[in-house]
This record gives C-alpha cells, structure tokens and sequence, in this order.
C-alpha cells in the first residue's frame, strides 16, 4: 500500500526561527515521485518542488531546503529564517509511477507569529 | 502561468439538488483532477480525466459524476447533494503523463449543503 503521513498537524514559531516540516512515505516502487505544496489561506495549492526516487540530491531554493532520504523514506522540508507570509497549510505527496494519481498527507498547518 | 479557474469560490445549496463544479484551465493541459479536502483527511481524489470524454474513477467517486465535453473545461456534479457532501472542492490539471507531473490547482470552491 502507498501511503503518505505527516505527523505534524499544526506547528508555531516565531518570525526568524526556522521549522522542519516532516513527510515520512510508504511504496514498494522503485520509480516514483514526491511533492510539496503550499496552501496559503487564499486556498490555492502552490506547487514547491517535485523529486523523483533517482535523485537524492538535496535542493536548496531561497530559504526553503528539502531533505530527501530514501534509507528513511523521508522528504523533510526546512524553511530558513521563517515569515509570516510563510503561514500556511504544507501538502507532501507521492506519485506513482505509471498512474495519475497522487497520495497526499493530510498537511501541517505552519503559523509563524510576528 | 497555468492558470485553473473554479466558477465558485462559495456555494450554498440545499440537500437533494444537482449542483454543477465548474473547473476551466488555459494551458491546453491534458489531465484534470477533481479532490475534495477536509480537516484531518488531506485531498482525495474524486475523478480524474486525462483527455475529452475521458474519465477514471479516483478514491471516492460515489454520488459524483463528471463531465469532460471540451479539453479545457472539467465539471463535477453532485447528482442529489447531501451534507455529507459539504466540504472544500479542489480542481487541478497538468500535463500528459503520469503522477510525475506538477498538478496546478484552482482556489477551490467552499460547498455547503443545508
């Protein structure tokens, strides 16, 4: 079974600090893909990075970094120096090859306070 | 930019009418998704469609049908509303191929069934 969790519902910091945001996947494919989103409270998802299972290479863009480790299943997501524009919901998702469809975690709603 | 475009961003309606979802997209996008969202559930997917008059069923197709009649225009229909059906729909569409594609999405539409 493909599954994908995020066991952090909610997470608040302080402007500045910077947060991990944790997506942990379950699939017994080798070939695969994994995503973030951004959902502000506009509604909108907002489409961040997408990694396939070949590339472990890690990515930094602006303040926002993504871990990809395949030993632990894990596609963690850090953002550096947080905002509070950066208050949102976070979606992981996994997509499998040779279908349509995404697996989505359930998201963690990220409150950073001035 | 992709832009999705969901005809609603709030609708009310009653039990037991036929409720249409309205989804356009300007890329010429192959792929259209309909997800619906709730709190703790993440988004799962209703129907997808990966060409005109073309239509999968996703996770949880029951008391949903879906219309694909021009390339960038997808619809979801609530045959008979019931509350259990009020919730946050999200459509999205993307590229031919498979789960490796980024899926861009609308602002969602807020449907509340009384």
């Amino acid at each position: 079974a493909q599954k994908v969790t995020q066991a952090q519902t909610e997470i608040s910091v302080v402007e500045k600090e910077d947060v991990t945001l944790d997506c942990v996947y379950e699939t017994r494919d080798t070939t695969y893909y994994l995503f973030w989103y951004k959902q502000p409270p506009s509604g909108e998802l907002v489409f961040l990075i997408r990694r396939n299972s070949f590339d472990e290479q890690n990515e930094i863009s602006g303040r926002y970094s993504w871990n990809f480790q395949k030993s632990t299943s894990s596609f963690n997501f850090t953002i550096t120096a947080s905002q509070v524009v950066d208050s949102a919901v976070y979606f992981c998702a996994l997509g499998a090859s040779g279908t349509y469809k995404y697996i989505f975690g359930t998201g963690t709603r990220l409150k950073v306070l001035a | 930019d992709v832009k999705v475009t969901q005809s609603s961003r709030y609708l009310v309606k009653r039990t037991g009418e036929k409720v249409f979802l309205e989804c356009v997209q300007d890329m010429d996008h192959e792929n259209m998704f309909w997800y619906r969202q709730d709190p703790g559930l993440g988004l799962r997917l209703i129907y997808f469609s990966y060409d005109v008059k073309m239509k999968e069923k996703g996770d949880i197709p029951e008391g949903y049908s879906v219309s694909r009649e021009k390339k960038e225009r997808f619809s979801l229909i609530l045959e008979s509303a019931s509350t259990n059906q009020t919730s946050m729909y999200l459509c999205a569409s993307s590229l031919l191929g498979g789960a490796d594609q980024p899926q861009h999405f609308g602002d969602g539409t807020r449907l509340s069934i009384l």
